[in-house]
């Protein structure tokens, strides 16, 4: 039982380059979401998505695409990487039914762009 | 955009001392407030999940307190140790299950 796992854990792009970040769990999770940690300004909701085939926009989408083809499966695309996406990218997956449900988050991806 | 708001940023306290931090939240649409752990190099872990005005959770030396009508959570550390060291975010749960975060209370705990 591996929880919420993320690929790749670093990645440098060059700008205008475009790259897709994999984010898996195996808890049969309905709900996933994406994150962006940058510093003095905690985690901000980028896309998410609340079952298989479904995606809504966050707080920060613009710049992002995501795919929720396979229930375990959420992916998080950039066409074309800006330095202000430098950032520490953050999956997490949330039980279906109930608020009281808390979300349980991979480990993070690195990514610069220069 | 909504605002979650967590005081102090950082602190500082010895080991043995009890401390307690602060976010701030809207009242209106208000489905749940979220506790987490997050330690360097690690992810965030949930500590406590509230629903309800007046809740109260306990967990060992922590526990937590929300009041919906005006907005507030305090989580309290009990008898601080270094093990405690860490960010704790704090994130509202709005309208669509969608969540907003506070940018965190750094706690450093000196031996």
């Amino acid at each position: 039982n591996a929880g919420v796992t993320q690929t790749p854990k670093f990645r440098v792009l060059k700008t205008g380059q475009s790259m897709t970040l994999l984010c898996a769990q195996d808890m049969n999770h309905e709900y996933m979401y994406w994150y962006r940690q940058d510093p003095g300004m905690g985690l901000r909701l980028i896309h998410y998505s609340v079952g298989e085939g479904t995606t809504a926009k966050g707080e920060v989408p613009d710049g992002y695409n995501v795919s929720r083809l396979k229930k375990q499966n959420f992916l998080l695309g950039l066409e074309s990487a800006a330095p202000s996406q430098t950032s520490v990218y953050f999956c997490a997956s949330r039980a279906t039914s109930g608020s009281y449900r808390e979300q349980y988050f991979g480990p993070g991806t690195r990514l610069t762009v220069t | 955009i909504l605002n979650v708001e967590q005081s102090p940023q950082s602190l500082h306290v010895q080991e043995g001392d009890s401390t307690n931090f602060t976010c701030s939240f809207p009242s209106s649409n208000f489905y749940a407030l979220h506790w987490y752990r997050w330690e360097t190099a690690k992810s965030p872990e949930a500590l406590f999940v509230m629903t309800l005005n007046g809740d109260e959770k306990k967990k060992g030396r922590i526990s937590a307190t929300l009041n919906t009508k005006e907005g507030y959570s305090y989580l309290y550390i009990k008898g601080s140790q270094p093990e405690d060291s860490a960010t704790y975010l704090c994130a509202f749960m709005g309208n669509f299950n969608k969540f907003y975060f506070g940018s965190g209370t750094k706690l450093n705990v000196k031996p």
